[in-house]
């Protein structure tokens, strides 16, 4: 069965500074990865995806990820946060041909200090 | 184009009632999936339907809950007999047929936040 990691429970960061929020995930067969984010008392969002090819993917307002398999690691990125930018950030995996439902991590609270 | 709807958004029972969480899945989605988010923990998955078949229970309590999706009108996921330890976020989530370049999104509801008093 596949587990995911997501070693931060909070990350606080000053705006415009850069950050990045940590996923490792286990699993036994090949995977998909995504990330969500939760706004406070909201549905989670669809931020990025890696389902194959290139390992660097991009989400529309600035973030990225990238799928490290050696590392088994999806950590996401962005160069330059926004106050918007705070909320809850959960990395997922699917296990490739598997059922169909998501393996969350715990969730990551990013915290954007003006 | 409306998004996945679920009511009732919050919703209090007593120990013992029985709770009745809906959703509707985004138009032209046919796969529902539910979810459960206890404080400060990820979601976890509980039951993953197609109209009227359950495709995969694996996550769901052996006893007092149930999911089921008719041929008309919204998933339903019912837990009878709600005690303290069920007060959580219950999230429904919607994806397209299988393939394309949709291809695994899903679509989160709003959730509906159940408290058991």
């Amino acid at each position: 069965a596949q587990s995911v990691t997501q070693l931060d429970s909070q990350v606080p960061v000053f705006e415009e500074a850069p950050v990045e929020l940590r996923c490792n995930y286990s699993s036994s067969v090949s995977v998909y990865l995504f990330w969500y984010v939760q706004y406070p008392n909201q549905g989670l969002q669809l931020l990025l995806k890696y389902l194959s090819g290139s390992t660097l993917v991009e989400s529309i307002n600035g973030f990225e990820a990238e799928f490290n398999k050696s590392q088994t690691s999806f950590h996401l990125r962005k160069p330059s946060v926004h106050i918007s930018d705070t909320a809850e950030y959960f990395c997922a995996v699917k296990e490739g041909g598997g059922a169909d439902g998501l393996t969350f991590g715990k969730g990551t609270h990013l915290i954007i200090q003006p | 184009n409306a998004g996945v709807m679920q009511n009732p958004r919050h919703l209090v029972r007593r120990r013992g009632q029985e709770a009745r969480l809906r959703c509707s899945p985004m138009k032209g989605h046919s796969h529902v999936y539910w979810y459960r988010q206890l404080p400060e923990e990820g979601l976890k998955f509980m039951v993953y339907l197609q109209k009227e078949n359950i495709i995969d229970e694996s996550g769901m309590p052996k006893e007092r809950f149930s999911a089921e999706f008719p041929k008309e009108g919204p998933s339903i996921l019912r837990i009878q007999q709600v005690v303290r330890g069920d007060s959580a976020a219950y999230f429904c989530a919607s994806s397209p047929p299988s393939g394309g370049a949709r291809a695994y999104e899903q679509y989160f509801g709003p959730g509906t936040r159940l408290t058991v008093t």
